[in-house]
């Protein structure tokens, strides 16, 4: 089992939905919960970051935290076809970027 | 602008073969690392540098080797090529050890062992 599950899609959604992206994880360990956006041929970019529990917004995407269900979402809202992107979740027991562990990914496609 | 920055773009090698995937940033970071990506897997940790002159491994070390030949540039090395070996390579870099979200990455090396 791996450590962290992310469902690989793909999502096609109309534009103006909102969109939700989860992950799950075993490891009760994990403290720092990032979501980065991977568009076609390009690198990762880090889209949000939250330390522990709870909510961070950010515009249209807001991150979800909850360790008791060890289960973290992205949500976005009023999405738009530039948001259409690969988007990996990934999760550390601490600080030290050697040990992030990342999902496979979810492919998002936003139809205008 | 500022960033990380891969070469090559794409690479096909023949079994055997070996090769050196650079990558050099210009923004002052300390951490580099290299990742692969495969379908399905994610991105999985090859080795890393936390500073210069030093390299660690990460979670799939076996048949590559790195160099920190400065503070800007972190290469990866495959010394004989396998078809296991095919996949994205994406270098990555971070102002301080201890700061993933911090991670700026390359645009990728694509690498097909034949």
């Amino acid at each position: 089992q791996k450590e962290v599950e992310q469902d690989p899609g793909p999502l096609s959604v109309p534009e103006g939905a909102i969109v939700s992206l989860n992950c799950t994880y075993s490891n009760s360990a994990f403290q720092y919960f990032m979501w980065y956006r991977q568009y076609s041929r390009k690198g990762p970019e880090l889209l949000m970051y939250t330390y522990s529990s709870g909510n961070k917004e950010d515009g249209r995407f807001t991150a979800q935290v909850d360790k008791s269900s060890k289960y973290i979402s992205l949500f976005i809202r009023d999405s738009q076809p530039s948001d259409s992107a690969t988007y990996l979740c990934a999760m550390s027991p601490y600080s030290s970027a050697s040990k992030i562990i990342f999902g496979s990914g979810t492919r998002l496609s936003i139809r205008p | 602008n500022a960033g990380v920055t891969q070469t090559p773009k794409f690479q096909v090698l023949k079994t055997g073969q070996s090769m050196t995937l650079q990558c050099a940033q210009d923004m002052n970071h300390n951490s580099m690392y290299w990742y692969r990506q495969d379908p399905g897997m994610g991105l999985r940790l090859i080795y890393y540098s936390a500073s210069e002159g030093t390299t660690d491994k990460g979670e799939v070390p076996n048949g590559y080797n790195v160099s920190r030949l400065n503070k800007r540039e972190f290469s990866l090395r495959l010394e004989s090529a396998a078809p296991s070996q095919t996949s994205v390579y994406f270098c990555a870099s971070t102002g301080r050890m201890g700061q993933g979200y911090g991670y700026t990455f390359g645009s990728g090396t694509r690498l097909t062992v034949v």
